[in-house]
């Protein structure tokens, strides 16, 4: 099992420009994440899905849009990229969110200049 | 807001036991105690869990007071691998509504 596997690993993008990283799970886990985390602090949820077809917000879900087409892959969309928005993103997931059962990928590092 | 309050930084020998504090004083009775740790920027690593028993696992042993305002992870015989930054999370069980909830946690250095 691959686990949870993110795409790209490292990314440069310019403010304005628009992408979407990448996140897939192999454990048929119904429950997928998004967090950020910034230099020195914890994580904070942007978005988490319960199953296919259905996505919700957390704490920093602004400027981010989020699918869920099917159970294996979460991508995590950026709009309009801002420097803000320059952070370390790791996706999770978990079988019916259990509280002990959460996987986390290697994570995405994203500079926006 | 996170629920749990955590030093901000600890130091450990290698070989001893590193004890990291947590306090919870709003527990509610269907929370669980959660701990993970993240090392050096990797996606955080589930260790141990509990309601209100100890709990001991391969990684850890997890220490919750009788009236489950606090709880300590121990970590036995510490090694400097076990160097990470180390978080107390607070949940229910299951389900979405409890979805983890990182605070800043505790850096624990592992020294020779």
């Amino acid at each position: 099992n691959a686990g949870v596997t993110q795409t790209p690993k490292f990314q440069v993008l310019k403010t304005g420009q628009s992408m979407t990283l990448q996140c897939a799970q192999d454990m048929n886990h119904e429950y997928m994440s998004w967090y950020r985390q910034d230099p020195g602090m914890g994580l904070r949820l942007i978005h988490y899905s319960v199953g296919a077809g259905i996505t919700d917000q957390g704490e920093v879900p602004n400027g981010y849009n989020v699918s869920r087409s099917t159970t294996e892959d979460f991508p995590l969309r950026l709009l309009s990229a801002a420097p803000s928005q320059t952070s370390v993103y790791f996706c999770a997931s978990s079988y019916s969110g259990r509280g002990d059962g959460y996987t986390f990928g290697s994570g995405t590092r994203l500079t926006v200049v | 807001d996170a629920k749990t309050t955590q030093p901000t930084s600890m130091d450990c020998a290698e070989g001893r036991a590193a004890n990291l504090p947590c306090n919870h004083s709003t527990i509610s009775g269907n929370e669980y105690v959660y701990w993970y740790r993240q090392i050096h920027s990797q996606g955080p690593q589930y260790i141990i869990h509990g309601l209100k028993n100890n709990e001991t696992n391969e990684m850890a042993s997890l220490i919750i007071t009788e009236d489950r305002k606090s709880s300590t992870l121990i970590l036995p015989h510490a090694t400097l691998r076990d160097t990470a930054v180390y978080y107390c999370i607070v949940r229910v069980a299951g389900g979405s509504q409890g979805n983890l909830i990182f605070g800043k946690g505790t850096k624990l250095s592992v020294k020779p």
